[in-house]
């Protein structure tokens, strides 16, 4: 079955800017979108169809795609950005999540 | 606003079938396919099936076929999960959510089952 895989953990102080990574075989054909999920509470769309933001949704979070690896980046991490993110796509038919990736800003 | 509220989570025995129930509101229901996306404790999310709007098309995680069935009333805005043959692996937070052409843009809070004798 199709798999995303995502880095585990991403470390950044405040202010600095944070990549998490994304890959799969199907992404040159297939947007990709990232959740954030903070604990006890449900994920949020925070990106989708690779790079575009939702509304509501602060500036320092964008998204791109290249090739079998999608990108999101956080431009001067906050303290309130630290959760777990997902990226989510498809191969077609079923639909699949990444593994996740804790950020911590500290 | 759109509101998705999980309903008929609980305490089930191993082996035994579950339904849960999604009621949907604040959109146009017919119009959106619904997933269902389940997280174990302390695990990661796992998109588990989903449903176009008109209820004609069904997809579901290639490690839960055979024993789940997803299906919708667009009268009463509801969505279902029909779960069988529960495993204590089935306990999760399950989560009703609303698809966006290609993504997910709503969630509900979860409905919480788990499966233990």
């Amino acid at each position: 079955s199709y798999e995303l895989t995502q880095p585990p953990s991403v470390s950044v102080s405040p202010g600095q800017t944070a990549r998490i990574t994304c890959s799969g075989d199907e992404l040159p054909k297939k947007y990709a979108s990232w959740y954030q999920q903070k604990s006890g509470q449900a994920p949020l769309l925070v990106i989708y169809e690779d790079s575009q933001r939702p509304s509501g949704i602060p500036e320092r979070f964008s998204g791109s795609s290249s090739g079998t690896m999608a990108t999101l980046t956080i431009s001067g991490a906050q303290m309130e950005d630290e959760a777990d993110y997902y990226c989510y796509s498809t191969d077609g038919n079923g639909r699949v999540f990444g593994g996740g990736t804790k950020l911590t800003v500290l | 606003q759109v509101q998705l509220v999980e309903s008929g989570g609980g305490v089930v025995q191993p082996g035994r079938s579950l339904r849960l129930s999604c009621a949907a509101s604040g959109f146009t229901f017919s119009l959106y396919g619904m997933h269902w996306v389940r997280q174990a404790p302390g695990k990661g999310l796992e998109w588990v099936a989903v449903i176009s709007h008109d209820g004609r098309n069904t997809h579901y995680a290639d490690s839960l076929k055979g024993r789940i069935s997803v299906s919708r009333d667009n009268s009463e805005n509801t969505v279902h999960l029909q779960m069988s043959s529960l495993r204590a692996e089935d306990t999760a937070v399950y989560y009703c959510a609303k698809e966006r052409l290609v993504d997910i843009d709503h969630w509900g809070q979860g409905a919480v089952v788990t499966v233990s004798s």
